[in-house]
């Protein structure tokens, strides 16, 4: 059952502390997404990665970083979160870097920082 | 700059009638069209999808409407059913977005039995 997992699937954190939102996908693609969602501003791209070590900024990149060191794998790191970084992320994967590939979602991260 | 927007925000149509379901965007090289539907306190998953080639795309009971003059589209959702009440998102991209879609806001759809 190919499928993209994400790591938690809820978490508190109080303001300054460091966050790790964990993403996997078993479809050996090539492209991984981080998107945050809040209420009326649909889903907001954060960071792409085309591949191991190739990651490019997206729309709203400041206060985040990423790392991928395995093609399976795509983290999302909040150094020192701040209140307004509250939000559900998701994680999404798509077989390659195509304008018409279509995206699959993990199942999200609820973040709430205090 | 908002590149994609959707209208209206929210709508409520009976079931059995068509629910109709606006786009619209402002970069005239986008050429690929996905939406996207969200259940609550699920994942986005791709519904249907068109690119300017064509301006209708039909899956069963779903069917995009496009206007590459106008810059508009529309899905139009025949025979509305309750299980049809989701979140619907329409979404672009083009050859210089490198593979990044952009989504509108959302329409939130609720069909009444």
């Amino acid at each position: 059952d190919m499928k993209v997992t994400q790591m938690p699937r809820y978490l508190i954190k109080r303001m300054g502390e460091n966050v790790l939102l964990e993403c996997g996908q078993d479809m050996s693609h090539e492209t991984m997404y981080w998107y945050r969602q809040d209420p009326g501003l649909g889903l907001q791209l954060i960071y792409i990665s085309y591949d191991v070590d190739s990651n490019s900024e997206g729309d709203i990149p400041k206060g985040y970083r990423v790392s991928r060191k395995k093609r399976e794998h795509f983290s999302l790191i909040l150094d020192s979160a701040k209140t307004n970084q509250t939000s559900v992320y998701f994680c999404a994967s798509s077989l390659r870097l195509n304008n018409y590939a279509e995206q699959f979602f993990g199942p999200g991260t609820r973040l709430t920082v205090l | 700059q908002q590149q994609v927007r959707q209208s209206p925000q929210s709508l409520t149509v009976w079931e059995g009638e068509t629910a109709i379901l606006n786009c619209s965007y402002e970069d005239s090289t986008f050429d690929y069209f996905p939406w996207y539907w969200q259940f609550p306190r699920e994942s986005p998953a791709l519904l249907i999808a068109i690119r300017p080639v064509s301006n209708k795309k039909e899956d069963g009971r779903f069917t995009i409407f496009f206007n590459k003059r106008e810059k508009k589209l529309s899905l139009h959702i025949t025979d509305s059913q309750p299980g049809d009440s989701a979140t619907y998102f329409c979404a672009a991209s083009g050859n210089y977005n490198q593979g990044k879609l952009i989504f509108g806001q959302g329409t939130k759809l609720s069909i009444k039995p």
